[in-house]
């Protein structure tokens, strides 16, 4: 069965700090892994992978994909308030546009 | 900018209703799905849709069925609502050549 896991589940960090966020996957036919920011609406498009050891970057956002390992990071260095969210991965995979993600990693950050 | 529209952010419905979700997207997109998302269960998917008037059964489509009668629009549509339908819902649409999804802001199903 397809799968896609999340770590931690949760996170609660103090502002200024970084963290790593985890995704690992399970599927056949990997076509990409997908990164998205949900705070109380619609999730919102952060990064797309298609290639190993390619590090996607968005100012104080990065991700980055290993194939071999089967699993992505994305990290967040000097967190704000407005980070706080939940993180979802997803990963594209079979003959095409089949989506399968993961619980999400809820993101907490105090000022 | 790109947009999908979901017709109610927050609606509440009693046992036994028939319920209808409407989401409209004006990307041209081929694609669209409706999922549910539920506290440490993520995002499962409900069906989808690669072209007009053709559905497809997701992980979890019992006691729901859809309808996409033009290629903008996909409705999801609970015959008979129960307490365990209560849950958010989300919309979205992917053209087929790019495999990224766009999100409607979601409705806010409560089933009393």
């Amino acid at each position: 069965e397809d799968k896609v896991v999340q770590s931690p589940l949760s996170l609660v960090v103090h502002e200024g700090d970084t963290v790593t966020l985890n995704c690992s996957y399970e599927v056949t036919n990997f076509r990409s892994l997908l990164w998205y920011k949900q705070e109380k609406k619609a999730p919102t498009f952060l990064f797309m992978l298609t290639s190993s050891g390619i590090e996607k970057k968005s100012g104080r956002l990065s991700s980055i994909l290993d194939k071999k390992e089967l699993f992505s990071i994305l990290n967040i260095t000097a967190t704000q308030t407005g980070d706080s969210a939940v993180y979802l991965c997803a990963v594209e995979a079979g003959t095409g546009n089949q989506f399968y993600f993961g619980t999400g990693t809820s993101l907490t950050v105090i000022p | 900018d790109v947009k999908v529209t979901q017709s109610s952010r927050y609606l509440v419905k009693r046992t036994g209703e028939k319920v209808f979700l409407e989401c409209v997207q004006d990307m041209d997109h081929e694609n669209m799905f409706w999922y549910r998302q539920d506290p440490g269960l993520g995002l499962r998917l409900i069906y989808f849709s690669y072209d007009v008037k053709m559905k497809e059964k997701g992980d979890i489509p019992e006691g729901y069925s859809v309808s996409r009668e033009k290629k903008e629009r996909f409705s999801l549509i609970l015959e008979s609502a129960s307490t365990n339908q209560t849950s958010m819902y989300l919309c979205a649409s992917s053209p087929h050549h790019l495999g990224k999804l766009f999100f409607g802001s979601g409705t806010q199903l409560s089933v009393l």
